[in-house]
């Protein structure tokens, strides 16, 4: 079956430490998206892709760097510069013509 | 002000009841109009689309659209406990594909056995 996978479901970083969450899919949509999503604050655009080798800055890419080699797969970095990286981070993409997004399942980010 | 405002909750009702969640929106070029479900520790999943003003129903769901009001509703009839979840609505311009939705910050929904 056709989805999204991130990987791992469980992070813990200390500080001071740069990690790398894990977004693969194999639906051959053309976007991809990183949301970071806290209590209380819904969803919020981190950076995104719409094709492959470009990507553009959401509204809280600060701290944060991906890259996009290859269609199926966007990585997303949290740097040591992001002040407050605890949360859920959801990956997601779209296609053309088609509504909606697909999400994976998500990566809670601890640091400690 | 937000683009997308949602009323966060929570909100708890008993089995069997008819849930109505809502969204209100600024910006008149929306035209695509969502409804997410998210279970705790989940990603969101597209629960119900519709395109400009009007209804859609699926099963005990149905969405409705008032454009000339920027307002947006989710129906649920006959909740049952595993409605439980948090309910997100997302919309977008016409030239959906290269604009970005835009979501409430969700409504976390609790049916009470």
């Amino acid at each position: 079956d056709g989805g999204i996978t991130q990987s791992p479901k469980y992070l813990f970083r200390k500080e001071g430490q740069n990690v790398t969450l894990s977004c693969e899919q194999n639906l051959n949509h053309d976007a991809m998206y990183w949301y970071r999503q806290d209590p209380g604050q819904g969803l919020r655009l981190i950076y995104y892709s719409q094709i492959v080798n470009d990507f553009q800055k959401g509204d809280i890419a600060e701290g944060y760097s991906v890259s996009r080699e290859k269609k199926e797969s966007f990585p997303l970095t949290v740097t040591s510069a992001q002040k407050n990286p605890t949360a859920f981070y959801l990956c997601a993409s779209s296609t053309t013509g088609k509504n909606g997004y697909t999400f994976g399942s998500g990566t809670r980010l601890t640091v400690v | 002000q937000k683009e997308v405002e949602q009323d966060p909750g929570p909100l708890s009702v008993p089995e069997g009841a008819i849930v109505s969640l809502n969204c209100t929106y600024s910006n008149s070029a929306f035209q695509y109009f969502m409804w997410y479900r998210q279970y705790s520790r989940k990603g969101p999943e597209l629960l119900m689309y519709t395109y400009s003003s009007g209804n859609k129903e699926d099963g005990r769901f149905t969405a409705q659209v008032d454009k000339s009001s920027k307002y947006i509703s989710l129906f649920i009839r006959d909740s049952q406990p595993s409605d439980s979840a948090t309910y997100l609505c997302a919309m977008s311009p016409p030239n959906f594909g290269n604009e970005k939705l835009t979501f409430g910050t969700g409504t976390r929904l609790t049916i009470i056995p």
